[in-house]
């Protein structure tokens, strides 16, 4: 059974850094390019990066651009998201996302549960 | 970026009714467009892809369509499980965006 768990998240101040992590199983974690969907309290879905399976590029929505860093352990199975000077805004759940297939990897068939990252003093 | 639109925000519809989701968007995206289905307290789920293909074991009862700019997912009588938020998204170019949503509730 495909699966992607979520960690790493918490209450962070602003300013301050954290890292997220998505354990992926059940799949060919090296095949899939994978994503970061972020979703404030109450509001709608927005996604914030995504990497190829390859890990080459990587791609960015512009609220998160330079301070947000999307990287894949191809090795471990792993996706991270690297967050620093985060603000308010940032605050919301974290959905990590598989791509569809090795040639569609724009929108996304496995989603994890979701982390919590709440940026407040 | 690419701006995209979703009407009626909330679409108010009976058990056994039909529904009919708008989504615009601000520029052509060919069909690449994808739909989810986010019911309250989980993750979305993958509903269409390519603006009409329906993913692995999603019900006939679901259908989208449309190309370039307008789309539109239908859902013909609708069961007690397809009260939920649904979302387009485009993935023609980056930033991938997503619609604000049309949440169908209960009447």
């Amino acid at each position: 059974q495909e699966q992607l768990v979520e960690s790493g998240g918490g209450v962070v101040q602003p300013g301050r850094s954290l890292r997220l992590s998505c354990a992926a199983s059940g799949f060919s974690f090296v095949a899939h390019g994978m994503h970061w969907v972020r979703q404030a309290p109450g509001k709608g879905l927005e996604w914030v990066a995504g990497v190829p399976s390859d890990g080459t590029n990587r791609y960015y929505a512009d609220s998160v651009q330079g301070r947000f860093t999307i990287s894949r352990d191809n090795s471990a199975n792993t996706l991270y998201l690297e967050m620093i000077s985060l603000r308010p805004e940032d605050t919301g759940v974290y959905y990590c996302a598989k791509g569809l297939s090795p040639g569609s990897w724009w929108f996304f068939d496995v989603w994890g549960r979701g982390i919590l990252v709440s940026v407040s003093s | 970026e690419i701006v995209m639109t979703q009407s009626p925000a909330t679409l108010s519809l009976s058990p056994g009714e039909s529904a009919t989701l708008s989504c615009r968007a601000s520029q052509n995206v060919n069909s690449h467009l994808a739909w989810y289905q986010q019911r309250p307290g989980q993750a979305p789920r993958l509903l269409i892809y390519v603006a009409s293909a329906r993913a692995t074991g999603i019900p006939a009862r679901f259908s989208g369509s449309g190309s370039g700019t307008e789309f539109t997912l239908s859902i013909s009588s609708l069961q007690s499980e397809d009260f939920a938020v649904y979302y387009c998204q485009q993935y023609n170019d980056w930033p991938l965006t997503f619609g604000g949503g049309t949440k169908v509730e209960i009447k």
